[in-house]
Parts: C-alpha cells; sequence; structure tokens
C-alpha cells in the first residue's frame, strides 16, 4: 500500500511570494496534519484536520492556513514568505482525529532566499 | 507549557553497547506518547505508541517504556543501522484542539 505522499520534494521561493504544498494521506485516513521542521530541531504541529474541519492548530502565524478535500487531501499554504520559513515541511496521516497513531509522509524541502 | 525533553542530545555507542534514551514530558493531558525514527532528510517512521504508564511496547533491538512523567527507549546491542535520530511525541490537547509536541530528539551514532 502507498503511505503519505506529499509534493513537491523540494522547492525554492524568494521573501514575500506564496507557496502551496500538497499532501495525499494513507487509503483509508481520513486526518492529515501538517508540521514544519527546522534543521536540528523536532517537527512542530501546524494544523490537523478530519473530515475537512480543523481539529487542532499550532503556534503559527495567520500567513499559515490549510484546507482538506473530499479526498481527505489537504493543501497547507504559506503567504508572505519570510526567510525562517525555510524548512521540511512534514504531512502525516492517520485514521482519525483522535489519539490514533500518524504516520509521516518524506516531505518537502522549502527554501526561502 | 506543554513541554517534551529529550536526552542526551546526542549518543555515540560502540555496535553492541546497550544503552536507553530519555523522554520526560509536562503537559496538560497526556493522550497517547509516541516514538519516532527519523533519518537525513526523511520524515519519522513510527516506532511506538504507550497509552498508559507502565505500558511496554518491543520491536526488534527496540523496546519502549511509560512512567507517568517520562518514557524510555531501551536499545539492546545496537547495530550501525540503528543509526538515526531518534523522536519521542506526546499527544495531548488544548484550546484549539488536538496537537503532537515532539522532542528535539537524540542524534545516535553507532560504530562497527
Amino acid at each position: 500500500d502507498a503511505g503519505v505522499t506529499q509534493s513537491p520534494t523540494h522547492l525554492i521561493k524568494t521573501r514575500g511570494q506564496h507557496v502551496t504544498l500538497r499532501c495525499s494521506p494513507i487509503s483509508g485516513h481520513k486526518s492529515v496534519s501538517w508540521y514544519q521542521q527546522v534543521l536540528g530541531q523536532g517537527p512542530q504541529f501546524i494544523f490537523q484536520y478530519y473530515e475537512k474541519e480543523e481539529r487542532g492548530r499550532g503556534n503559527f502565524p495567520d500567513r499559515f492556513s490549510a484546507r482538506q478535500f473530499p479526498n481527505y487531501s489537504s493543501e497547507l499554504n504559506v503567504n508572505a514568505l519570510l526567510l525562517g520559513d525555510s524548512a521540511l515541511y512534514l504531512c502525516a496521516s492517520s485514521t482519525d482525529w483522535g489519539t490514533d497513531t500518524q504516520y509521516f509522509g518524506p516531505g518537502t524541502r522549502l527554501t526561502v532566499l | 507549557e506543554d513541554q517534551v525533553t529529550q536526552s542526551p542530545e546526542a549518543l555515540r555507542l560502540q555496535e553492541g553497547e546497550s544503552s536507553s534514551l530519555n523522554c520526560s514530558y509536562t503537559v496538560s493531558g497526556l493522550r497517547g506518547l509516541f516514538w519516532y525514527r527519523q533519518d537525513p532528510g526523511k520524515g519519522p517512521e513510527f516506532l511506538f505508541t504507550l497509552y498508559s504508564a507502565g505500558e511496554e511496547k518491543e520491536k526488534e533491538r527496540l523496546k519502549a517504556t511509560l512512567t507517568k512523567k517520562e518514557s524510555f527507549l531501551h536499545i539492546t546491542a545496537p547495530k550501525p543501522e540503528d543509526s538515526a535520530t531518534y523522536l519521542c511525541a506526546v499527544h495531548t490537547y488544548d484550546e484549539y484542539g488536538n496537537k503532537l509536541v515532539f522532542g528535539a530528539g537524540t542524534i545516535l551514532r553507532v560504530k562497527s
């Protein structure tokens, strides 16, 4: 079975631009979560979605937004990019929004110049 | 504030030299503790889930245990392929909903 997939793999943007990252969950999983991982640190929680509804939100500015589609795939949008947004963006899926184990994708490496 | 602290930050072992990694946590409401393994430039790979104090899980050379304030990942007779960053995360809940709070990780290097 296919695991969590993310696109693109790598992305280079300049300050002030906008970026959209995409995630497809494991088949049968209805919840998707997004994380930001800066080099040398653990992943930081951004959002969790379940059945197209937001179920959790981390401490990130309003420049970050996300949505989930009827097929349970998800997009993370970041506006007005800053140099500090450079990181590995991870998507994880789980069967529901509770205490279920989250399975991670390979990530999207975003570089902001 | 919810917090997860992992120690040591880095650990170097000789092949076959057993050791333990520590994950201590202070959260308002623990709903589960997770261990992941992460190789450089890749997404975390799930290892274990623990839900209650006293629970233990084993997989090959790894064993995870949980108390009310901390978890340990015991590595028995490690091999070079066990080299990776080991991440601990706790599932908790605040006014915004669910969240998974990660520690900074322990970088493990096993030399042959």
